[in-house]
């Protein structure tokens, strides 16, 4: 099993949707959780951290569920710059290794 | 503020060939990362330094080896390319502290013919 699993999609969203997807990772010990966003061609860059209470940054919304897992990440009011692969990334105690998911993909539609 | 820099960002090798990526970073970090992205793959891990002075494999480190020359640099050397190595290169380096951003370099796109 993969350590950090994601559905590739892609995921077509109209504009002014919402859309939300999730990630499961595998070890349990997993320490830090975090989403990433990559556009086309280009570098990964933080989009925001998950924490244990959740999180909302605007329109984005992150939850983690250690019980089951899995982190999620919910877009509202999508927008056609919000076109992107959402990367899932997990950290594990001891070593601070980053572990990506394969990405969520995103295609605002409008 | 530079960040994170690679070079080259491009590059076409022959089979056979051997080139070293370079990486620096200008933030203090003491972890920094070597990773290959493929399409359908995600982003995997090929060798990880958490400090100056260590290095250790990660999920794909066959075929390359690297160097941790201080702090700030962090060198991904192909001995004999194959087209199997044909991918983008991306380092990344952070704190190390685990619960911190991680910066990305912008690539190098590297094609083995």
């Amino acid at each position: 099993r993969k350590e950090v699993e994601q559905d590739p999609g892609p995921f077509n969203v109209p504009e002014g949707a919402t859309v939300a997807f999730n990630c499961t990772y595998s070890n349990s010990a997993s320490q830090s959780f975090f989403w990433y966003r990559q556009d086309c061609r280009k570098e990964p860059k933080l989009l925001m951290s998950v924490y244990s209470s959740g999180n909302e940054d605007g329109r984005f919304t992150a939850q983690l569920n250690r019980a089951s897992q899995y982190i999620s990440l919910l877009i509202r009011d999508s927008k056609l710059s919000d076109s992107a692969t959402y990367l899932c990334v997990v950290i594990h105690y001891g070593n601070n290794r980053l572990a990506f998911g394969k990405g969520n993909q995103v295609v605002v539609i409008p | 503020n530079a960040g994170v820099t690679q070079t080259p960002k491009f590059q076409v090798l022959k089979t056979g060939q051997s080139m070293t990526l370079q990486c620096a970073q200008d933030m203090n970090h003491n972890s920094m990362y070597w990773y290959r992205q493929d399409p359908g793959m995600g982003l995997r891990l090929i060798y990880y330094s958490a400090s100056e002075g260590t290095t250790d494999k990660g999920e794909v480190p066959n075929g390359y080896n690297v160097s941790r020359l201080n702090k700030r640099e962090f060198s991904l050397r192909l001995e004999s390319a194959a087209p199997s190595q044909t991918s983008v290169y991306f380092c990344a380096s952070s704190t190390g502290l685990g619960n911190t951003e991680a910066f990305f370099g912008q690539g190098t796109r590297l094609t083995v013919v």
